[in-house]
């Protein structure tokens, strides 16, 4: 079964550095791989995903992660980070050629970009 | 356009009650899920529905949890007598179609506490 890893439960950047949540998966074939963001006391956004292609994905705020096979990991990145960037990340997988349905988030972690 | 609703935002009952909570998905969206967030847990995949086919109750944690959807549009998760570790926000979201690489819209949950 598939299944998705975040080891850090709290992140914390300065305002202007770059920030890195981490993000590893486990899953047979390739994956299809998804960025979440979770604001206070709003529903998860989506940011951006991985489906085939180019490794390194582009995706809303300035975000971007890159896929690697290797590493078995996804790992979300931003080059200089912004408070509104605070919040909560979640990292998600899911089987290919399966359905929606199958896609398993990570247990999140807590970004706070301190000014 | 709306996205997706759910009501009512917060719940509190007291255990042994039973609590309705409701979503309206985006239109046209065929594809709605239930999740469960608790602390420090991550999102927790609760049950899946597609169009007019069988619903995947594969992560109801129990026989006191169950969901409508009515008329391939809203939906209602239902628990029966809850219980304390019933506490938690319950987000629904809903998707185009019910493929792999289909992203989520969440709805901005309904944080339920049972005293």
């Amino acid at each position: 079964a598939q299944s998705v890893a975040q080891p850090e439960d709290q992140v914390n950047v300065a305002e202007g550095n770059p920030l890195t949540v981490k993000c590893t998966y486990s899953v047979s074939g390739n994956p299809y791989l998804f960025w979440y963001v979770q604001y206070p006391n709003r529903g998860l956004q989506f940011l951006l995903k991985y489906i085939t292609g180019d490794n390194l994905v582009k995706g809303s705020y300035g975000f971007e992660a890159e896929f690697n096979k290797s590493q078995t990991s996804f790992h979300l990145k931003k080059p200089s980070a912004l408070v509104s960037d605070s919040a909560l990340y979640f990292c998600a997988v899911s089987p290919p050629r399966g359905n929606n349905n199958d896609m398993r988030f990570g247990a999140g972690t807590r970004l706070t970009v301190k000014p | 356009g709306a996205g997706v609703s759910q009501s009512p935002s917060n719940k509190v009952t007291e255990k042994g009650k039973d609590v309705e909570l409701r979503c309206d998905p985006i239109s046209g969206h065929t594809a709605l899920y239930w999740y469960r967030q608790s602390l420090g847990q991550g999102l927790e995949f609760l049950i899946y529905f597609q169009g007019n086919s069988a619903p995947d109750k594969s992560g109801l944690p129990s026989d006191r949890f169950s969901a409508e959807r009515t008329g391939g549009s809203v939906s209602t998760l239902t628990i029966q007598r809850t219980q304390q570790e019933d506490s938690a926000v319950y987000l629904c979201a809903s998707s185009p179609w019910t493929s792999a690489t289909d992203t989520q819209y969440f709805g901005p949950g309904t944080r339920l506490t049972v005293l």
